[in-house]
């Protein structure tokens, strides 16, 4: 079965360069959501979107932005890199708001030297 | 607000042991409990999960049980193999907040042969 795809893999920036994350969710699920995982620590919820409107907003930085596309795929853009934005970032996908179970991509890992 | 508190890590089985990991909850409403399991290296995978009380999950061998009265929803198997080696995080899911996860801080379990 299709999962979620997420690009790059892996990503090395300096610090206050940009990065752009992917996100493609499983087909037909509408539903997106982003979390960050440090190391060491437990996801933490980032934003999410259902029908290309974001729905909900965690400990998102304002340096970073996202928004989800008319295919449903979406993108995580990252602005002025700190040191401390390197992490596993991960994407999730689900079908219908209220629908619980969501189904995470293998992730993106992220440098900032 | 939401969380979710597990037992701090790591545990170190031999193969064939009995595991337990104990996973306990704060929600203001009714959530749905997750188990996620992540593989070194890896992202996040779903184990089971229970979306009302008294609810039993299981897959792979592994069970919990959502139990309201103690909220509490602890993960046991029977008998582990060292390919059950892994970090294992507890969630829940709030409809009326979104569906965003709250995860614990994650059980890195350590099964030896």
């Amino acid at each position: 079965a299709a999962g979620v795809i997420q690009s790059p893999r892996h990503l090395i920036k300096e610090k206050r360069e940009t990065a752009t994350l992917k996100c493609y969710p499983i087909p037909r699920h509408d539903t997106v959501y982003w979390y960050q995982q440090g190391p060491g620590q437990d996801p933490q919820f980032l934003i999410s979107f259902y029908e290309k409107m974001q729905s909900d907003k965690g400990s998102i930085p304002d340096r970073f932005s996202a928004q989800q596309f008319s295919d449903y795929h979406s993108e995580l853009n990252m602005s002025s890199l700190e040191l401390g934005d390197s992490a596993l970032y991960f994407c999730a996908s689900s079908f219908g708001r209220g629908m619980e179970t969501q189904y995470f991509g293998p992730g993106t890992r992220l440098l900032v030297l | 607000g939401n969380s979710v508190t597990q037992m701090e890590g790591p545990v170190t089985l031999s193969e064939e042991a009995f595991l337990t990991i104990n996973c306990t909850y704060t929600a203001t409403g009714y959530p749905s409990l997750f188990w996620y399991v992540q593989y070194p290296g890896e992202g996040l995978q779903l184990l089971l999960k229970a979306t009302k009380a008294d609810d039993k999950g299981s897959n792979k061998g592994f069970e919990a049980t959502y139990r309201k009265e103690t909220t509490s929803f602890h993960l046991e198997k029977g008998s582990v193999q060292v390919s059950d080696s892994a970090v294992y995080f507890c969630a829940l899911s709030l409809k009326a907040a979104g569906n965003k996860l709250t995860f614990g801080g994650g059980t890195r379990v350590l099964v030896k042969p």
